[in-house]
């Protein structure tokens, strides 16, 4: 089955910096999707993104579709983008990665 | 507002109990999935559901059952046969099968 792998494991960052999280994934995929795991266990969506570029105030993402990666930007971080960032997959099923565990530290 | 409510967000049973979580969404979609979660790990799929009354085994469906009788309603049950049930349970729906994905609040179960 296709695998995803997440870079870096863990990221320790002090707030105002900005940081860029990535994604590898070994097949072509019919979307993908990058979501924040909040200290409470709540995962929200912040971009469905199977190609190309989209950007949310702060946050943004890139999907290189042909070459098989995604980049996740944050921009001039905040306590609160603490928790752990997974990216997920479809090809026959939605398979997610193994998480990004940032702590932003005042 | 429309989202995915799962109940209760916390549970304690004791060994050899079935429990039930439940999951609804008002969101009108058609699949529905079920994930848990251990400390510091990622998710693993338990089961899924395309349709009302058809669902799918996932990576970790040994020791849970589920039903889809309405399109909104997916509840878990974790029985007694599940060796380590004190996990994070999350629910989540999408339109089809490579929609956007969207989850529940969770619901913790520990097993005393």
């Amino acid at each position: 089955g296709i695998q995803v792998e997440q870079s870096p494991p863990d990221l320790i960052l002090q707030e105002g910096a900005n940081s860029t999280l990535r994604c590898n994934f070994s097949d072509s995929v019919n979307n993908l999707q990058w979501f924040h795991q909040n200290p409470w266990g709540q995962l929200i969506n912040l971009f469905y993104i199977p190609s190309g570029t989209k950007q949310n105030g702060r946050l943004s993402a890139t999907t290189v579709a042909t070459e098989r990666y995604s980049l996740l930007y944050i921009s001039s971080s905040q306590t609160t983008d603490s928790g752990v960032y997974f990216c997920a997959v479809t090809r026959e099923k939605l398979v997610f990665g193994k998480g990004t565990k940032l702590t932003v530290n005042p | 507002d429309g989202g995915i409510t799962q109940s209760p967000k916390y549970l304690f049973r004791k060994e050899g109990q079935n429990v039930t979580l439940s999951c609804e969404q008002n969101l009108n979609h058609d699949a529905m999935y079920w994930y848990r979660q251990d400390p510091g790990q990622g998710l693993r799929l338990i089961y899924y559901s395309q349709i009302v009354n058809d669902f799918q085994k996932g990576d970790i469906a040994e020791g849970y059952s589920v039903s889809r009788e309405k399109k909104e309603s997916f509840p878990l049950t974790v029985t007694s046969a599940q060796k380590n049930p004190t996990a994070f349970y999350l629910c989540a729906s999408s339109s089809g099968r490579a929609g956007e994905l969207f989850f529940g609040e969770g619901s913790r179960l520990t097993v005393l």
